[in-house]
């Protein structure tokens, strides 16, 4: 019974280039959340989708940022054009998200080091 | 706007004692909260949650405490262990805007042996 699965879990970019983050939600989950931490922070919630939906996503950066979690496949936050700024740890939890509140599942996350 | 705060970035506890970490919120519509517990390298884990209609939960050794006058919330890990060393997050979320969690900067947990 795998749980929330990220890849990759160390991701080094440089300044321009694009970065694509992976996440494949625990079985029978079908809402997925991404958040980034930034040193010395918290999480900060980014998106939240549910099967080809985006439900939320107020805490999306307007430029370069995107989201999405297509029908098959893993949800893939999608980082164009990466700057330093950018460098953090990016997680991904699920939930099963029916009927209420539930607690989300994270991953073990994304270290992303802009140079 | 940091809508759920923990005050002490770090704690330290003798193994056997009490440890209380606190968390303070300002959205009165907050109504379910749960804590997650996170080692170096590794996503939070669930750890316990409460909902707004009780004013406490217990779990083994871990139990959330609630105070929604005072718009606080505690965890109480009793007695407290070398493994359970660790950065605590706080979060909290409304039912009416889904499952968006507003989570604390974390509290690191040292527990001493």
């Amino acid at each position: 019974n795998a749980g929330v699965m990220q890849n990759p879990r160390h991701l080094v970019r440089r300044r321009g280039q694009e970065a694509r983050l992976r996440c494949s939600p625990m079985k029978g989950h079908s809402h997925v959340y991404w958040y980034r931490q930034l040193p010395e922070e918290g999480l900060k919630f980014m998106v939240y989708l549910q099967k080809e939906n985006i439900i939320d996503e107020s805490g999306m950066p307007k430029e370069r940022f995107s989201a999405e979690f297509p029908k098959e496949g893993p949800s893939i936050l999608r980082i164009q054009q990466v700057v330093r700024g950018d460098s953090a740890a990016y997680f991904c939890a699920s939930s099963p998200g029916v009927g209420g509140l539930h607690e989300q599942y994270f991953g073990p996350g994304t270290r992303l080091t802009v140079t | 706007d940091q809508q759920v705060k923990q005050n002490s970035p770090s704690l330290s506890v003798q193994e056997g004692r009490i440890s209380i970490l606190n968390c303070d919120y300002t959205n009165s519509m907050f109504d379910y909260f749960l804590w997650y517990k996170k080692y170096p390298a590794e996503g939070p884990t669930f750890l316990i949650s409460i909902s707004s209609i009780k004013d406490k939960n217990e779990d083994g050794r871990f139990t959330v405490f609630l105070n929604k006058s005072a718009k606080h919330l505690s965890l109480h890990i009793v007695p407290s262990q070398p493994g359970d060393s660790a950065v605590y997050f706080c979060a909290a979320s409304a039912l009416a805007s889904g499952n968006q969690f507003y989570f604390g900067t974390g509290t690191s947990l040292t527990v001493i042996p």
